[in-house]
């Protein structure tokens, strides 16, 4: 299977826990994106990223929430001090980060905050 | 006014009708647009994608873009049960380089056998 894959499917954190998400881009995409789905809400983008590089950042939450995308290894998305609201789906895309390339989905994972 | 706005629904029909889902948006400079289709407990699935203005058609599905209204539709012929999920519109543009989606809430759809 060549398709986005994240994991894990889905992780119990309690409050003040740290949460790492991790995603591995399609074969041949280079650019990662990070997005959250929070229950009756649309996908909201989090956060682009690039090997070793983050491109935008803009809907990220400016405390507890960091991503990295190394050049070897997969994307990680960290969630400090995890508290009830961080409870979502958080999917990760990929793309060739050609202009307007479509972005592929993984089957993200769902954060349960306890 | 939301960047882009689409109707919650929940949509019912009958197998084999045909299905028009609708999104409208505010932001002038989208230049793409794509449907996403989302199963239960999974991730989006890119259903079409088009560039600009026009008609797509890709099997059952059809996608139109009408930019001077700011609207577009996905339509689908000859519904089946497996076509019952949450349908999602996103559109972007590449001002700055970066390809963030925007998304529709989602409809959800039912097709009933």
């Amino acid at each position: 299977n060549a398709g986005v894959m994240q994991n894990p499917r889905h992780l119990v954190r309690r409050r003040g826990q740290e949460a790492r998400l991790r995603c591995s881009p399609m074969k041949g995409h280079s650019h990662v994106y990070w997005y959250r789905q929070l229950p009756e809400e649309g996908l909201k983008f989090m956060v682009y990223l690039q090997k070793e590089n983050i491109i935008d950042e803009s809907g990220m939450p400016k405390e507890r929430f960091s991503a990295e995308f190394p050049k070897e290894g997969p994307s990680i998305l960290r969630i400090q001090q995890v508290v009830r609201g961080d409870s979502a789906a958080y999917f990760c895309a990929s793309s060739t980060g050609q202009g307007g390339s479509p972005l592929h989905f993984g089957n993200g994972t769902r954060l349960t905050v306890t | 006014q939301k960047e882009v706005e689409q109707d919650p629904g929940p949509l019912s029909v009958p197998e084999g009708a045909i299905v028009s889902l609708n999104c409208t948006y505010s932001n002038s400079a989208f230049q793409y647009f794509m449907w996403y289709r989302q199963y239960s407990r999974k991730g989006p699935e890119l259903l079409m994608y088009t560039y600009s203005s026009g008609n797509k058609e890709d099997g059952r599905f059809t996608a139109q873009v009408d930019k001077s209204s700011k609207y577009i539709s996905l339509f689908i012929r000859d519904s089946q049960p497996s076509d019952s999920a949450t349908y999602l519109c996103a559109m972007s543009s590449t001002q700055g380089g970066s390809e963030k989606l925007v998304f529709g809430k989602g409809t959800k759809l039912t097709v009933n056998p």
